[in-house]
C-alpha cells in the first residue's frame, strides 16, 4: 500500500460532461503530481502542486484544471470531456519539491479509470 | 519532449532467465528511477541511480547509467512469473519538480 488514495476507482461519463478526480497524498508528503496514462500516449505528466501552490505544468489541456487544498488533498477537474480523454489518471506524491525531492521516489495511487462514452 | 523511451516495448522470457530492458533519454538529469506497474495498478518505485553513479544493485535488480550516452539499463536476474509487469524509467529534472516517464517495457515471464 503506497499510502496514496484516489477516488473514484472508476468513472463512466458522457462527452461534454465534467468530472472531478480526488487524491489524498501519503501522510507527510507535500507534493502531488497528476499523470494521464493512455494506451497510445504512455504516462503523461500533467501538473504538480507543492503545499497548495502550482509548481510545474506539463501537457495539461486548458479544459483540465487542478488544485491542492490546505489539507494537502488534490483534485483534478476535467471538463468538456471528449472520447480521447478516456484514460487512467494517476496521482503521485513525494515529500518535498525541488532539491528536497531530488532523491525521493514518487508514491502512486492506484488511479482512476475514466471512460468517456 | 524530455520523455524517455524504453526498449524493447515488449519482452517475453522463460522463468529463471535474465531480463534486460533499456531506457534512453534526451536531457540532463539529476537522477534516473525505475518503476514497475502491474496491470491496472499504480507504479511502484524499484530503484534510483544518481547521475554520478554508474551501477547500482538491489536484490535481483541491477541498474546501469551512462550519462554520456543518455541511457540506462535494468537487469532482472533469475526472473519469476511474479515479475510479469510493465517497467518504466523516469528521469528527474535538475529542478527536481518534474518526473518524466518513458513509454515502458512490457515483461512477460512464462512459468
Amino acid at each position: 500500500d503506497s499510502g496514496v488514495t484516489q477516488t473514484p476507482k472508476h468513472l463512466i461519463t458522457a462527452t461534454g460532461q465534467r468530472v472531478t478526480l480526488r487524491c489524498s497524498p501519503r501522510s507527510g508528503d507535500l507534493s502531488v503530481y497528476w499523470y494521464q496514462q493512455s494506451l497510445d500516449q504512455g504516462l503523461q505528466f500533467l501538473i504538480q502542486y507543492y503545499n497548495g501552490e502550482e509548481r510545474a505544468k506539463g501537457n495539461i489541456l486548458e479544459r483540465f484544471s487542478a488544485q491542492q487544498f490546505p489539507d494537502l488533498h488534490s483534485e483534478l477537474n476535467l471538463s468538456s470531456l471528449e472520447l480521447g480523454d478516456s484514460a487512467l489518471y494517476f496521482c503521485a506524491s513525494s515529500p518535498g519539491q525541488g532539491i528536497a525531492s531530488y532523491n525521493s521516489p514518487l508514491h502512486f495511487g492506484n488511479g482512476t479509470r475514466l471512460t468517456v462514452t | 519532449s524530455q520523455q524517455g523511451e524504453e526498449d524493447p516495448q515488449a519482452l517475453s522470457i522463460q522463468e529463471g532467465e535474465n531480463a534486460t530492458m533499456n531506457c534512453s533519454y534526451k536531457t540532463s538529469i539529476n537522477n534516473l528511477q525505475w518503476y514497475r506497474q502491474n496491470s491496472g495498478r499504480g507504479l511502484v518505485h524499484l530503484i534510483l541511480i544518481r547521475s554520478n553513479e554508474r551501477e547500482k544493485h538491489s536484490g535481483r535488480l541491477r541498474v546501469t547509467l551512462d550519462t554520456s550516452k543518455k541511457s540506462s539499463s535494468l537487469l532482472i536476474t533469475a526472473s519469476r512469473a511474479a515479475d510479469t509487469a510493465s517497467y518504466f524509467c523516469a528521469t528527474v529534472s535538475n529542478t527536481g519538480n518534474q518526473f518524466y516517464f518513458g513509454t515502458g517495457t512490457s515483461l512477460t515471464v512464462i512459468p
